[in-house]
């Protein structure tokens, strides 16, 4: 697609369920990047995947949080067992190649809101 | 521990005067910085970058400055229109993991007719 898409957009969750982030990046772009922002707050690095290398889950908060990429391409970022702490807009971006220089393109961002 | 700080959460300015953003950084590993700007319900777009090599880097209406002595950058725009109402991220990234941005909890700018 034109841009990158993120689904859902809006997702409200019962603290203590599990919920599922999806991420469709830029065709032809390799690296892939999960951010999140909490309210007030800037944005916070999460994990950075790059073809087939091994992905830098280094900003993962806890391990309730893991993600994915198939196929080098739709990634999908999972949180077990939301808290009210994990509340927060998850932004997904990718780019042509693994650096800054070549310019993120961010989704809209999927809102969690844990209840 | 915040390395990129933005200090100012809001700022005000009329259309047609120049609206400058401030941003400071602790990492003395940074060499590449970003401003991306974000509309509610958007994701952060790119709007202009520098390397560390340089002091200054100009955009049309938007001029970064980056000060390496100080650790301190600033966006520039000029003339401010309304439509450049929006929130502004100051982000950098560390030559030992290039593809990593450490971002500022942003600034919101409002234009006032």
């Amino acid at each position: 697609g034109a841009g990158v898409s993120q689904s859902p957009s809006n997702k409200v969750t019962e603290k203590g369920k599990d919920v599922e982030l999806r991420c469709d990046p830029i065709s032809g772009h390799t690296a892939l990047y999960w951010y999140r922002q909490r309210l007030g707050q800037g944005l916070e690095f999460l994990i950075y995947f790059q073809g087939n290398s091994a992905p830098d889950k280094s900003g993962l908060p806890s391990d309730r949080f893991s993600a994915e990429r198939t196929g080098g391409s739709v990634s999908t970022l999972t949180i077990q067992r939301t808290q009210q702490e994990d509340s927060a807009v998850y932004l997904c971006a990718s780019s042509l190649g693994g650096t800054v220089n070549y310019g993120y393109t961010f989704g809209s961002g999927t809102r969690l809101t844990v209840v | 521990d915040q390395q990129v700080k933005q200090n100012s959460p809001s700022l005000s300015v009329q259309e047609g005067r120049i609206s400058i953003l401030n941003c400071d950084y602790t990492n003395s590993m940074f060499d590449y910085f970003l401003w991306y700007k974000k509309y509610p319900a958007e994701g952060p777009t790119f709007l202009i970058s520098i390397s560390s090599i340089k002091d200054k880097n100009e955009d049309g209406r938007f001029t970064v400055f980056l000060n390496k002595s100080a650790k301190h950058l600033s966006l520039h725009i000029v003339p401010s229109q309304p439509g450049d109402s929006a929130v502004y991220f100051c982000a950098a990234s560390a030559r030992d993991s290039s593809y990593k941005l450490i971002f500022g909890s942003g600034t919101r700018l409002l234009v006032r007719p």
